[in-house]
């Protein structure tokens, strides 16, 4: 069974740093491709960054680029997401999401909630 | 990278269908033919419930369909049952390993 185990959120100051993690099991997660979305309190869902199977390639959406660095450790099955420059309308439960080599996210953990709030 | 425009909400009783619109632009939604759709319920993870625009993955019932023409893709919902009432969201490449979602639809069964 898939299973995609999100951690690391938490209330953080703006201006603040963050690293999530989400740890994989129940596949060869070395062969996927891996995503972030977010979904902001209320809200809808909104994509956040992007990597390759390998590692070596990454894409982030506009309103975080330049803050967040998506990057991951095959060996370990686990995908992180360094966040800097916190800010207040980066709050928002936090999902990673397995591309299953194609053009959409098959499978979702159940989130980390981050918090930006002073 | 704005997001697509579905409506807020939509509607319908036991047994009837539904549709719910999801507007993009030619650089996403008509520029490729990857339109997928998700179902999330209250407190609960996003569910894939249709990729490639209509293709549906094993399990999903037949009662989720789903088509696209120009810049708009469009989910239907046949033979409404309680258990459909959830938000839905469309989402579409937009190239170069970027993605957009729709704002959301809530779907209130009557």
């Amino acid at each position: 069974e898939v299973q995609l185990v999100e951690s690391g959120g938490g209330l953080v100051q703006p201006g603040g740093s963050l690293r999530l993690s989400c740890a994989a099991s129940g596949f060869t997660f070395s062969n996927y491709e891996m995503n972030w979305v977010r979904q902001a309190p209320g809200k809808g869902l909104e994509w956040v960054s992007y990597i390759s199977s390998s590692g070596s390639t990454m894409y982030y959406g506009d309103s975080v680029k330049g803050r967040f660095t998506i990057s991951r450790d095959n060996a370990k099955n686990s995908l992180y997401l360094q966040m800097s420059s916190l800010r207040a309308e980066d709050t928002a439960v936090y999902y990673c999401a397995r591309q299953p080599g194609e053009f959409h996210f098959d499978s979702w953990g159940l989130g980390t909630l981050v918090t930006v709030s002073s | 990278q704005s997001a697509l425009t579905q409506p807020a909400s939509v509607s319908g009783s036991p047994g009837q269908s539904i549709t719910i619109s999801c507007a993009g632009t030619s650089s996403d939604v008509g520029s490729y033919d990857l339109v997928s759709w998700y179902q999330q319920h209250p407190g609960k993870v996003p569910k894939l419930m249709i990729y490639e625009v209509a293709k549906r993955p094993s399990g999903i019932s037949s009662r989720f369909s789903a088509s696209k023409s120009g810049n708009t893709a469009s989910l239907t919902i046949s033979g409404l049952q309680a258990e459909d009432e959830a938000d839905y969201y469309c989402c579409s490449y937009a190239g170069s390993s970027t993605w957009v979602f729709g704002g959301g639809t809530k779907l209130t069964v009557l």
